[in-house]
């Protein structure tokens, strides 16, 4: 059974860089043709692609992050990760670890609470 | 980029259908058959219901399906039941290489 599992601290203070983890287990995380993406969803609002890397360790992220993130895949653990530097408020969200097929989203991880405050 | 167009909310009765739109433009939805679905009861995990456009995964429902047209695509779910009422979130490929969601929409079965 495919699981995805993100790790991090819940609590960032503003201006300091967010950093969570991805454990994918129930296969090897480059044994296919997928991406791996992080999303966020803001409390009580939509859904945010922030960026995803190839199972090559290639990222791509989205435009209106670009300048504060870095990820990373790391083969040999099966994870990957996400660093969101100089952090607000805004940056306060559920952040998921998910794999991307193509253009969708299978399997989610269960999220993890993000809250950035001083 | 912009995040697609939903309506904010959408309901039905026990039995009945109801459609779900999503629009986007030239961009992304108009031209990528790159359209997913996504289903999010309340404090609970986003589900894949349908991918590129009309597929449905393994496990979901034949009462979910999918259309497209122009830069509109649609989840039309059939014989509503109470356990349908969700969050139901679109996303589309760009033109960029970026994913794209829609603002989500809250389905009430009355």
């Amino acid at each position: 059974q495919l699981h995805l599992q993100e790790s991090g601290p819940g609590l960032v203070k503003p201006s300091e860089t967010l950093s969570l983890t991805c454990t994918f287990s129930g296969d090897s995380i480059s044994s296919h043709t997928y991406s791996w993406s992080w999303i966020r969803q803001p409390p009580g609002r939509g859904l945010e692609w922030i960026g995803n890397v190839s199972d090559t360790g290639s990222p791509f992220y989205n435009p209106s992050l670009k300048s504060r993130i870095t990820m990373s895949l790391d083969t040999a653990k099966n994870q990957f990760s996400l660093n969101l530097s100089s952090v607000t408020a805004a940056d306060t969200a559920v952040y998921y670890c998910v794999r991307q097929n193509s253009a969708w989203f299978d399997p989610w991880g269960q999220g993890t609470l993000v809250a950035v405050s001083s | 980029q912009s995040a697609l167009t939903q309506p904010a909310s959408v309901s039905g009765s026990p039995g009945q259908s109801v459609t779900i739109s999503c629009t986007g433009t030239s961009g992304d939805v108009g031209t990528y058959n790159f359209v997913s679905w996504y289903q999010q009861h309340p404090g609970k995990v986003p589900k894949l219901v349908l991918f590129d456009v009309s597929n449905r995964p393994s496990g979901v429902f034949n009462r979910f399906s999918g259309s497209k047209s122009g830069n509109t695509a649609s989840l039309t779910i059939s014989g509503l039941q109470g356990e349908d009422e969700a969050d139901y979130f679109c996303s589309s490929y760009t033109r960029g290489g970026t994913l794209v969601f829609g603002g989500g929409t809250k389905l009430t079965v009355l």
